[in-house]
């Protein structure tokens, strides 16, 4: 069945190391969107596109993420380097795009910065 | 921008009747999304209103009053699996940017 799927489900890693999240969205949607979520902060939205095309990246620090649409089926989040404070769930999620089309979330990639 | 006001936790009964409330303040108006999610796990989908009024799917309804920048999640004859959070979400555009509230936490008791 159709799902989002993201890569890794765990990462642990050290301060300054560079951290890369992937994420296959549902074939054929054309939005994809990148979020954070942390107890203290709930959903934060970093970053979404459109056909492949980022439309709003002000959720994100710029200086050390960075997302990306290599392709249709790939989008990535980057961090680097990494800090303790950026341990939280990333989830990415998928859409048509239109109005009232529902988000279709991945599972989640849980980052833990130590 | 958007601002969106969600009770932080809640507790029912098994079998019980439970009323989530939400309130926005948006720019422009695009719809009202409530979505689900357990701990662990990824928000899924529950409803979308555009319209005013009660729009019912079996055990859970939601309601949106536009002019009172208010919404609802009823949830009805409870069951433990619905312990969970319930997260209120507005698009700030057409089909974009899906901005969250913080999310209620509720607990079902038996």
């Amino acid at each position: 069945d159709a799902r989002v799927t993201q890569t890794p489900r765990h990462k642990v890693t050290e301060m300054g190391q560079e951290v890369t999240m992937r994420c296959q969205p549902i074939l054929g949607h054309n939005t994809v969107f990148w979020y954070r979520q942390t107890m203290m902060q709930g959903l934060e939205l970093l970053a979404y596109f459109r056909n492949r095309a980022p439309l709003d990246d002000s959720g994100m620090p710029k200086d050390r993420f960075s997302a990306e649409m290599p392709d249709a089926t790939l989008a990535t989040l980057k961090i680097q380097p990494s800090e303790p404070r950026d341990s939280a769930v990333y989830f990415c999620a998928s859409g048509w795009g239109g109005l009232g089309s529902e988000a279709f979330f991945g599972q989640g990639t849980r980052l833990t910065v130590v | 921008g958007q601002n969106i006001d969600q009770p932080t936790e809640m507790t029912a009964t098994e079998g019980a009747i439970v009323q989530i409330n939400c309130t926005y303040q948006t720019s422009g108006f695009n719809g009202l999304f409530w979505y689900q999610q357990h701990a662990g796990e990824a928000p899924t989908f529950l409803s979308y209103n555009v319209l005013d009024g009660l729009e019912e799917k079996g055990r859970f309804s939601s309601f949106l009053s536009r002019s009172k920048g208010y919404s609802y999640l009823l949830l009805k004859e409870l069951q433990m699996k619905d312990s969970a959070s319930y997260l209120c979400a507005v698009p700030h555009n057409q089909g974009g940017k899906l901005i969250f509230g913080q999310g209620t936490e509720l607990s079902v008791k038996p």
